[in-house]
């Protein structure tokens, strides 16, 4: 069955310190696969996806992602961190059978030292 | 509308009372889904809509759970007899659903409704 692991439950970083978010899935074929982020009281936004193609993806407010099939991993990571990126960052991967849902991780919490 | 909207946003109910939450997709997106998310958990997907038909409901989790959509639109979820595992946020997403994982097939997610049932 597929899943998704966040390894890390919350990660503190300073801020303009870079941040590596850790992601795992388990997926039999070629995955689709999501990072969103969601802010206290808020929905989840889109930070970017990996299809095919370019195994690193970019991604909004200076988000990127690397697709690694060989260790089965889609970290994200920011090369300097704002005050403003403390939220909840959620992995997820795509399913393609009696629907296109996603499956998610359970979540890596960030905080921000000023 | 510009965005999923879902109303309320925050319901208190006291245990053994029904609930209905209301989800309004994003115009001319074809697939709704409702996922749940309790209090340090990821995120646990509950129904899944293509147009009013409902092709996936394996994560409803008992039959006190029920979900419809009329006109290919707006999507209610009721929960009867709630019970305090029941507290959690309800989110709803809609997508295009073109059929296929593509950049148009992307999941947008409202703000949630909260629901604490005391």
């Amino acid at each position: 069955a597929q899943s998704v692991t966040q390894p890390d439950i919350h990660i503190t970083v300073s801020e303009g310190a870079s941040l590596e978010l850790r992601c795992n899935y388990s997926y039999g074929a070629t995955p689709y696969l999501f990072w969103y982020v969601q802010s206290p009281g808020q929905g989840l936004q889109l930070l970017l996806k990996y299809f095919s193609g370019d195994t690193l993806v970019q991604g909004i407010k200076g988000f990127e992602a690397e697709f690694k099939r060989s260790q089965s991993s889609f970290n994200l990571r920011k090369p300097s961190v704002h005050w403003s990126d403390a939220a909840e960052y959620f992995c997820a991967v795509g399913r393609m059978d009696s629907s296109y849902k996603l499956i998610f991780g359970s979540g890596t919490r960030l905080l921000v030292r000023p | 509308g510009a965005g999923v909207s879902q109303s309320p946003s925050n319901k208190v109910t006291e245990k053994g009372k029904d609930v209905e939450l209301r989800c309004d997709p994003i115009s001319g997106h074809t697939a709704l889904y409702w996922y749940r998310q309790s209090l340090g958990q990821g995120l646990e997907f509950l129904i899944y809509f293509q147009g009013n038909s409902a092709p996936d409901k394996s994560g409803l989790p008992s039959d006190r759970f029920s979900a419809e959509r009329t006109g290919g639109s707006v999507s209610t979820l009721t929960i009867q007899r709630t019970q305090q595992e029941d507290s959690a946020v309800y989110l709803c997403a809609s997508s295009l659903d073109t059929g296929g994982w593509s950049g148009a097939n992307v999941l947008t997610f409202g703000a949630g409704s909260r629901l604490t049932v005391l």
